[in-house]
């Protein structure tokens, strides 16, 4: 799986924009970009995924440059439980047989704050 | 909305103990995964199981674990002689079929198992 970095941690007030970088500048063609959040000490929880196309759901929009080798996840108005960490993670568009597994990092600790 | 279901939420055992960590992934899913994520460190992938038989392991998946899913339901995680750092939260997970694009794993709420 490609390698992603991520700043270890980043605070945002409640109600503005927090947006999340990763770099994955050795992904291949056939990786998408995901987005994972762990609630403290919670199992992870999927936000967003993406191929090269920007992407938005009801969580969250995906920002993948043209390039493909960084991508920004916005959170559009932060609350207080958006407080995580999020792990930005790659992996094939392909499944393998059993599915793919999933690689986390380390993340970035994401603090929403008054 | 369904949810990946995981019991006990805490197991305290003794070391060389046998556990087993039980899981009840989403009904119509059918890739099955098992994470642990030791205090403070990374999640880290264990095992993929799918078509009742393991898909891929992880160096950390040694002899001592084993997987099953006994009744067609749920999905079980056995340590047969626990050891000081099999410490950790260990979460299941489930994907529905493939062939879907979105390919998103579920996870459950993790059992917490010390290792005394």
């Amino acid at each position: 799986d490609a390698k992603t970095t991520q700043p270890p941690s980043m605070d945002c007030a409640e109600g503005r924009a927090a947006n999340l970088p990763c770099n994955h500048s050795t992904i291949s063609g056939n990786e998408y970009v995901y987005w994972y959040r762990q609630i403290h000490s919670q199992g992870p929880q999927y936000i967003i995924h993406g191929l090269k196309n920007n992407e938005t759901n009801e969580m969250a929009s995906l920002i993948i440059t043209e390039d493909r080798k960084s991508s920004t996840l916005i959170l559009p108005h932060a609350t207080l439980r958006d407080t995580a960490v999020y792990y930005c993670i790659v992996r094939p568009r392909i499944l393998t047989g059993g599915g793919n597994k999933l690689t986390f990092g380390t993340g970035t600790q994401l603090k929403v704050e008054l | 909305e369904p949810e990946v279901t995981q019991t006990p939420s805490h197991q305290v055992t003794q070391m060389g103990q046998e556990v087993i960590l039980r899981c009840v992934p989403i009904s119509n899913h059918l890739y099955f995964y098992w994470y642990r994520q030791i205090l403070g460190q990374k999640v880290e992938f264990l095992v993929s199981f799918y078509n009742n038989e393991i898909s891929e392991k992880s160096e950390i998946f040694d002899d001592q674990f084993s997987v099953e899913r006994p009744d067609g339901s749920n999905f079980t995680l056995k340590i047969r002689s626990t050891k000081l750092e099999d410490s950790a939260m260990y979460f299941c997970a489930s994907t529905e079929p493939s062939g879907r694009a979105r390919n998103e794993q579920f996870f459950g709420p993790g059992t917490r198992l010390t290792v005394l």
